[in-house]
C-alpha cells in the first residue's frame, strides 16, 4: 500500500519569508515517482515537479526547491522569499513504478502568504 | 490548446437526487482519470480510462457511481442516488501516453449534497 503524509495542515507566513512543506511517504515499490502539485484559488491542480526514486539530487526552479531524501522517505518542498501569489494548497503525491498517474495524494497543506 | 475542462464547476443537490459530472480531456489524450477530494482529506483515485475502456476502477466507492467514456472522448461520472458523504471536489485529469507524459488536471467540480 502507498501512503503520503503531509503533517502540516496550514502554514501562514509574511511575504518574503521562506516556507518549507513536509512530505513523508510509504511504499513497497523500489521504483516510484513523487510529485508536488499546487492548487491556487481557481481550483485546478498545477503540476510542479516529478521525481523518480533513483534520482536523489535536489532540484531548484526559481524560488522553488525540493529536497528528496530516500533514507527518511521524505520529499520536502521549500518556497524561498514567498510572495502573495504563492498562497495555495500544495499536495504531495506518489505513484508506483508504472508511472501511470494512479496517484496517492497527501491531504494537502494550505499556505497563506500575507503582505 | 484547451486544458482539461470540467462541468459544472459547482453543483448543489439534495440527498437522493442524481448528478452527472462531465470531463472534457485535452484533445488526443487517451488516458483519463477521475479523482475525488472529500473536504480536508487527501485526493483519492477513483478510476482510469484508456480511450473508452476502464483500465482500473478500483477506487470507485460503490455502485452508486457510474463512469463512462463513450467514444473515448469526454467522460461522465454519474452519482445515483447521491448521499451526503459524496460531497467533495471531483477532479479529472488526462494524459497522452502512460509513463511518458505529464497528466493535466481540470479545475474540479465541487459537489455538495444537502
Amino acid at each position: 500500500a502507498q501512503k503520503v503524509t503531509q503533517a502540516q495542515t496550514e502554514i501562514s507566513v509574511v511575504e518574503k519569508e521562506d516556507v518549507t512543506l513536509d512530505c513523508v511517504y510509504e511504499t513497497r515499490d523500489t521504483t516510484y515517482y513523487l510529485f508536488w502539485y499546487k492548487q491556487p484559488p481557481s481550483g485546478e491542480l498545477v503540476f510542479l515537479i516529478r521525481r523518480n526514486s533513483f534520482d536523489e539530487q535536489n532540484e531548484i526552479s526559481g524560488r522553488y526547491s525540493w529536497n528528496f531524501q530516500k533514507s527518511t522517505s521524505s520529499f520536502n518542498f521549500t518556497i524561498t522569499a514567498s510572495q502573495v501569489v504563492d498562497s495555495a494548497v500544495y499536495f504531495c503525491a506518489l505513484s508506483g513504478f508504472r508511472f501511470d498517474y494512479k496517484l496517492s495524494f497527501g491531504a494537502g497543506t494550505t499556505v497563506t502568504v500575507r503582505a | 490548446e484547451a486544458g482539461v475542462t470540467q462541468f459544472p464547476s459547482h453543483s448543489v443537490i439534495e440527498k437522493g437526487q442524481t448528478v452527472t459530472l462531465r470531463c472534457d480531456p485535452i484533445s488526443g489524450h487517451d488516458n483519463l482519470y477521475w479523482y475525488r477530494r472529500v473536504m480536508g482529506k487527501e485526493i483519492k483515485f477513483l478510476l482510469h480510462f484508456v480511450k473508452e475502456s476502464k483500465q482500473d476502477e478500483s477506487g470507485m466507492p460503490n455502485n452508486r457511481f457510474l463512469a463512462e467514456r463513450t467514444g473515448g472522448t469526454y467522460s461522465t461520472l454519474k452519482v445515483q442516488p447521491a448521499e451526503l458523504e459524496d460531497s467533495g471536489v471531483y477532479f479529472c485529469a488526462s494524459s497522452q501516453e502512460l509513463g511518458k507524459t505529464e497528466a493535466f488536471f481540470g479545475q474540479g467540480t465541487r459537489l455538495t449534497v444537502v
